[in-house]
């Protein structure tokens, strides 16, 4: 069956901290990655996408990912997190072909400023 | 406008009502979806309507039923709950149902059932 795997449930940081946030997948097919984020209050908010071309994507708020298709890997990067990402962050999968998404568990960040 | 309204904001049912969900965007979607999230879990996808027709319908129970009377509406009829189906409902519109299409969330019901 189809998963997403987010390893980090909680992760507690100091503003200015790089962060990086893990995001696995299982399925071998063509795949559609993404990241949200849900501040406290607020709903869900698409951070960046990756369908294809450069593995590399930069999305909004300094954020980036990074596609590893060898590893089925979308890890969510920031050099320097600020208070204000202090969130919920949810890696999401989705199949060529289908309508679904499948999204992970969930990584609550905390920054303390 | 690129904001997904719902309403309420927060419900609570006894097993034995009926009550609606009410969801609505005017950013031209033709793909609007269903989803379920309980606590500290994933949003997990209940019904998908394209182009005003029922898609998909992932084995939910039928005293969820949904209702998609135009391009910018999307009900949920909810009837003879059970305690478990308490959770957050969202919504979400998207262009198309193409998965290469961002979804915009609405900032959900929040449902008890009692």
């Amino acid at each position: 069956a189809q998963s997403v795997s987010q390893h980090n449930h909680h992760v507690i940081l100091s503003e200015a901290a790089s962060l990086e946030l893990g995001c696995n997948y299982s399925y071998g097919g063509t795949v559609n990655l993404f990241w949200y984020v849900q501040y406290p209050g607020q709903h869900l908010q698409l951070l960046l996408k990756y369908f294809s071309g450069d593995p590399l994507v930069k999305g909004i708020k300094g954020f980036e990912a990074e596609f590893i298709k060898s590893k089925f890997s979308f890890n969510l990067r920031k050099p320097s997190v600020q208070w204000s990402d202090t969130a919920e962050y949810f890696c999401a999968v989705s199949v060529s072909g289908t309508y679904k998404y499948i999204f992970g568990t969930g990584t609550r960040l905390k920054v303390l400023a | 406008d690129t904001e997904v309204t719902q309403t309420p904001k927060h419900l609570v049912m006894g097993m034995t009502n009926k009550k609606s969900l009410k969801c609505e965007q005017h950013m031209g979607h033709r793909a609007m979806y269903w989803y379920k999230q309980k606590a500290k879990k994933p949003p997990e996808l209940m019904f998908v309507y394209s182009y005003e027709k029922l898609s998909i319908n992932e084995s939910v129970p039928s005293r969820f039923s949904p209702e998609c009377p135009n391009s910018s509406l999307l009900n949920l009829h909810l009837h003879a709950l059970q305690p478990e189906d308490s959770a957050l409902y969202l919504c979400a519109s998207s262009q198309g149902t193409s998965v290469i299409y961002e979804q915009y969330f609405g900032p959900g019901t929040r449902l008890t059932v009692t």
